[in-house]
């Protein structure tokens, strides 16, 4: 069965950092592209950041380039966001995600992200 | 970036109707497009890739159609369980970006 299980989300002071992890489970990660993807408070859904197998290749949007760093570590199956200069803007439910023909086929439980003094 | 329009943002419904929901992509997606199911509180899940492949264990009352920039979610026959929010992907380039969602509701 595969799994995705989000951590690292807290409460941080705007400028601070947060580094999320998702550890992964039940499909072979080192061969599949994976991507973290947000959603605001009582908003829509928003694409942050994609990682290519090998971690060669990485995305961001726009709104987060420059702070945000997508990173995986494959001897222990698991996809980082570290997150600098956080912004009040920033604050959303983080999920992973597994990508499967462009698309997200699975995702894990999301994790809270606050950015608040 | 490609922006993604879905219609209606909200449409009302019994169970046992034939529900249909709309995305319009600003430019041509081939069908790099995917149909997501969202319950309040939880984890999106994947229906639709490719604008037409249904997803491992998703119903058959769900399905998707279109190509370019036009594409279509239809659900055959609502049941209880199917009232939630909808969102289309555009998988065709960077940045990926979603529709802004279509609140299925019951009437």
């Amino acid at each position: 069965e595969v799994q995705l299980v989000d951590s690292g989300g807290n409460l941080v002071q705007p400028g601070g950092s947060l580094r999320l992890s998702c550890t992964a489970s039940g499909f072979t990660f080192s061969t599949s592209w994976m991507a973290w993807v947000r959603q605001a408070p009582g908003k829509g859904l928003e694409w942050v950041a994609t990682i290519k197998q090998d971690g060669s290749e990485t995305y961001y949007v726009d709104s987060v380039k420059g702070r945000f760093t997508i990173s995986r570590d494959s001897a222990k199956n698991s996809l980082l966001l570290q997150m600098n200069s956080l912004r009040a803007e920033d604050t959303a439910v983080y999920y992973c995600a597994k990508i499967w023909y462009n698309s997200f086929n699975f995702w894990g439980q999301g994790t809270m992200v606050v950015v608040s003094s | 970036d490609i922006q993604m329009t879905q219609s209606p943002s909200s449409v009302s419904a019994s169970v046992g109707d034939r529900v249909t929901i709309t995305c319009r992509a600003s430019q041509g997606l081939g069908n790099w497009l995917a149909w997501y199911q969202q319950k309040p509180g939880k984890a999106p899940n994947l229906l639709i890739y490719l604008a037409s492949s249904l997803q491992s264990g998703v119903p058959s009352r769900f399905s998707g159609s279109g190509s370019g920039t036009d594409f279509t979610l239809t659900i055959s026959s609502l049941q209880p369980e199917d009232f939630a929010t909808y969102y289309c992907q555009q998988g065709e380039n960077f940045p990926l970006t979603f529709g802004q969602g279509t609140r299925l509701e019951i009437k």
